[in-house]
């Protein structure tokens, strides 16, 4: 059971909008910035959003976050088949003093 | 290029201990916090363990604490992770990941990961 609660799965078709929710407690979200993170199997983990809603460079601006309270949201516009991936949230957690992740939603374009 | 290569995986017995490696290469790794995180088969992922800078900073995970530790020699552009009385479900893929910041705010570089699997 993870400290973070995302939804297993989420879908949707090329050039639709798709949002991923993650949800927290005062501990982590309340009290700290949201990452999320692509995954793609056999590969390395790649950083997609930074302290709640920045992107690195190089990540496209079709990818967005957000927060609101103990919640964060990552969405992504214009669906694309190379976004299918597993996504998960991270958000360091003051009573536990480290970072904690969300069980991963596996995004699947149809 | 930036990279990072983790190494030291491998297959070994509960109870048993194994030293993890990451060589950092393409930027200079003393500016940055490090960290482990691992993937069990079929699971998420789970932070281990994290360093700051200059290893002022240490943090870990509950479910390793006492157990693993983390270090780093920065002359060495390097991170380890000793793990001690392994068990069962610390069998994963374990990553290093570089910080962004000093301390801990996000991963932004992540190596491909080394594999260590607990079993008798």
């Amino acid at each position: 059971q993870s400290v973070l609660t995302q939804p297993p799965s989420a879908s949707g078709t090329p050039g639709q909008r798709v949002t991923i929710s993650c949800s927290g407690s005062s501990s982590n979200i309340g009290s700290n910035t949201v990452n999320w993170y692509q995954h793609l199997p056999g590969t390395a983990p790649k950083l997609l959003i930074y302290s709640n809603n920045h992107r690195p460079s190089g990540v496209p601006d079709r990818f967005s976050g957000s927060k609101s309270g103990t919640s964060a949201s990552l969405a992504i516009s214009g669906l694309q088949s190379e976004d299918e991936a597993d996504y998960y949230c991270a958000a360091w957690d003051d009573s536990l003093n480290g970072w904690v992740f969300g069980g991963g939603t596996k995004l699947t374009v149809l | 290029e930036v990279q990072l290569v983790e190494s030291g995986g491998g297959l070994v017995q509960p109870g048993r201990s194994l030293r993890l490696s990451c060589a950092a290469s393409g930027f200079t790794s003393d500016d940055y916090a490090m960290h482990w995180v691992r993937q069990a088969p079929g699971k998420g992922l789970e932070w281990v363990s994290g360093i700051s800078w200059n290893s002022g900073s240490i943090a870990y995970a509950d479910s390793v604490k006492g157990r693993f530790t983390i270090s780093r020699d920065n002359a060495k552009n390097s991170l380890y992770l000793q793990m001690n009385s392994l068990r069962a479900e610390d069998t994963a893929l374990y990553y290093c990941a570089k910080d962004i910041s000093a301390w801990t705010q996000a991963f932004d570089i992540w190596g491909q990961g080394t594999m260590v699997t607990v079993s008798s």
